[in-house]
């Protein structure tokens, strides 16, 4: 089975801040991908980025990057120069290559930003 | 190009109701799946579908069904609602293949009373 851990339950940065949000996870499958989601209050899930497990280098999205460390299990998103709409839930998530899509999420990091 | 689209964004039923809730994907998707999203449980995965067929499912009871058009429109039915299945249920498309990134719609509230 797959397991995603986001130890940071909440985070207060100042805007303009860059900020890390961490992530872990379990697997036995050599074969993987991971994602990070941004949920507003609306509801919505909006994809913020993609790192497989394969991927020689750290996926980057504009602002955001993720800081992939395979042995250690890690996947952290990190945000640069932290904005006012970054504040959100953020959700780490990761799908097993077996045919199907199936996304396992951990419980979340609420960010907030303060001005 | 348009997004994934929920429908409806809110609903409220009765205990002992059924619902269905309709997904589009993107255009060219072929993969949606479903998620139910409690302040209890987190984000659960309840099946996925891809051209019409279930590929995988996720640990709820008989009540929650669904089913995928052969436009890749997907719908989820939950029969004798109860309280409990009041939740922000969520639809994901993606393109066929695993290692790809997937698009969530704007969710549709279900409240049971």
């Amino acid at each position: 089975a797959q397991k995603i851990t986001q130890t940071q339950p909440g985070m207060f940065v100042q805007e303009k801040e860059a900020v890390t949000l961490d992530c872990t996870y379990d697997t036995s499958d050599p074969s993987y991908g991971l994602f990070w989601y941004k949920q507003p209050s609306s509801g919505e899930m909006i994809f913020l980025i993609y790192q497989g497990s394969y991927d020689q280098q750290n996926a980057t999205e504009g602002r955001y990057s993720l800081n992939f460390q395979k042995a250690r299990k890690s996947a952290n998103l990190v945000i640069s120069a932290s904005q006012l709409g970054d504040s959100a839930m953020y959700f780490c998530a990761i799908t097993i290559i077996q045919g199907a899509q199936k996304l396992v999420f951990g419980q979340g990091t609420r960010l907030t930003i303060n001005p | 190009k348009a997004g994934v689209t929920q429908t409806p964004r809110y609903l409220i039923k009765t205990r002992g109701q059924q619902v269905t809730l309709s997904c589009s994907p993107i255009s060219g998707h072929r993969s949606v799946s479903w998620y139910q999203q409690t302040p209890g449980q987190g984000l659960q995965f309840l099946f996925e579908y891809f051209s019409e067929t279930q590929r995988n499912k996720g640990n709820f009871p008989g009540r929650f069904s669904g089913r995928q058009f052969s436009n890749s429109r997907s719908e989820m039915n939950v029969s004798t609602l109860e309280l409990g299945d009041s939740a922000l249920y969520l639809c994901a498309s993606s393109l066929q293949t695993s290692y790809t990134e997937a698009f969530f719609g704007q969710g549709t509230r279900l409240t049971v009373v």
